[in-house]
């Protein structure tokens, strides 16, 4: 069973759009949701991340919404740009409390910005 | 710093062959993992460990073994390569409460 569900697949963007992913998890013991971003041939990287107890964290173009009671989240890419063009993962995982901290990925969105 | 460490970045194995994939980091992080990469599929765990001496199962052990050194290093041994195991393998490291550092990757091929 898949613990985060990510969408879209892919998505396409303008240049000076605004890029949007979505994310739903159902274990309502994560209390902690990160957004990797991985470009071709290299692993991921830790883009911004999110605890359950604010429903915004915004870090220069790259916002996490979250919504608590619907169990989603979601990566809004403001003025997105060619170089913003990678995959990119939301993840989620127990980060308090426990010796594993283990995560939890959705399959990726790759995101393809045009100039 | 080098954050983690993997080798080799390319294999081609011959299906039956072994090889072991070595993953090493220098953050005095207490948990590593292995996950693969397959096109549409994201990550998927392969096996962790939580700390030194202990290593777990993820989502997709069978064909694989792992050992865990010491603290810094741990490897995937695949004992007898099939072509289903064709993939980019990721190993990433962690601190408790953080999010994850992971390698650059090995890309297998399984002919």
């Amino acid at each position: 069973q898949q613990q985060v569900k990510q969408s879209p697949q892919s998505l396409i963007v303008q240049k000076g759009g605004i890029s949007i992913i979505n994310c739903a998890y159902e274990n309502t013991a994560f209390d902690y949701f990160p957004w990797y971003q991985q470009f071709p041939g290299k692993g991921p990287a830790l883009l911004i991340a999110i605890r359950p107890d604010v429903s915004e964290k915004k870090e220069g173009r790259f916002t996490i919404s979250f919504n608590k009671s619907a169990k989603q989240f979601s990566l809004h890419i403001m003025d997105s740009q060619p170089g913003d063009s990678a995959t990119y993962f939301c993840a989620a995982s127990r980060g308090r409390g426990s010796t594993l901290g283990r995560l939890y990925f959705g399959r990726g969105t790759q995101l393809t910005v045009w100039p | 710093n080098a954050g983690v460490t993997q080798t080799p970045k390319f294999q081609v194995l011959k299906t039956g062959q072994s090889m072991t994939l070595q993953c090493a980091q220098d953050m005095n992080h207490n948990s590593m993992y292995w996950y693969r990469q397959d096109p549409g599929m994201g990550l998927r765990l392969i096996y962790y460990s939580a700390s030194e001496g202990t290593t777990d199962k993820g989502e997709v052990p069978n064909g694989y073994n792992v050992s865990r050194l010491n603290k810094r290093e741990f490897s995937l041994r695949l004992e007898s390569a099939a072509p289903s195991q064709t993939s980019v393998y990721f190993c990433a490291s962690r601190i408790q409460g953080y999010g994850y550092t992971f390698g650059s990757g090995t890309r297998l091929t399984v002919v």
